[in-house]
């Protein structure tokens, strides 16, 4: 196990709805970030926390929207919810860039999102 | 723009034997990190193996070693003695570690599923 929780492990919502998914990172990980991944991709990249503010977005829209807690814990919020929306959301901790030997990140089991 | 080709969308390998899962990539940038990540079906992607691009020797864990050739841009994964628990997707990853960036995401190839036949 890496150390990564996701909650709740399975969401069912409806058009239009909004949704809020839970990451508690790694611990001593400061770095969060969250992907995207559609049924038979790889994932893609949302956007990332690191010290309560995001540093880095992908190529989403601005109804995806996040928290960084002083925990380093962080919230993935969604708005207006439509049916490509349903995806596997997976968050990552790692360490900030040149503190790691490896640098890798550790992935929660991610929060499958059905949207209907 | 970087980018993570894997042109392999399903392998199949005895148990027992090696396989090799091809991975190529663009970048620009002189510094980066590539990964290989397992995501059985579960989902949870779990960290395999990781290369430093100025990594002179090609970085092993255990029964994965990776195949890594900087002038070709290639970074091809080597299981050996494949295990029933080897199924999974395989995805390749490449990580910015570019100082100059304020932030460093992981970009994913489309990933290969490899199955092991008893």
């Amino acid at each position: 196990e890496t150390g990564v929780t996701q909650s709740p492990t399975h969401l069912i919502k409806t058009r239009g709805q909004q949704v809020t998914l839970r990451c508690s990172s790694q611990s001593g990980h400061n770095t969060v970030s969250w992907y995207q991944q559609a049924l038979g991709q790889g994932p893609q990249f949302i956007f990332q926390y690191y010290r309560e503010e995001e540093n880095g977005r992908g190529n989403f829209p601005p109804r995806f929207s996040g928290l960084q807690f002083p925990n380093y814990s962080s919230e993935l919020n969604v708005n207006a919810l439509e049916l490509d929306d349903s995806a596997l959301y997976l968050c990552a901790s790692s360490l900030p860039l040149g503190r790691g030997a490896a640098s890798e990140a550790f992935f929660g089991q991610g929060t499958r999102l059905t949207v209907v | 723009a970087q980018k993570i080709t894997q042109t392999q969308p399903g392998m199949f390998v005895q148990e027992k034997e090696a396989v090799t899962l091809d991975c190529t990539y663009d970048t620009s940038d002189q510094s980066y990190g590539l990964f290989w990540y397992k995501q059985p079906s579960s989902g949870e992607m779990i960290f395999l193996i990781y290369q430093g691009s100025y990594d002179e020797q090609n970085a092993t864990e255990g029964r994965y070693s990776l195949n890594f050739q900087k002038a070709r841009k290639s970074a091809n994964l080597v299981i050996s003695a494949s295990q029933l628990g080897d199924s999974a997707m395989y995805f390749c990853a490449m990580r910015d570690q570019t100082r100059e960036t304020s932030y460093d995401k992981v970009i994913f190839g489309p990933g290969t599923s490899l199955s092991v036949i008893p």
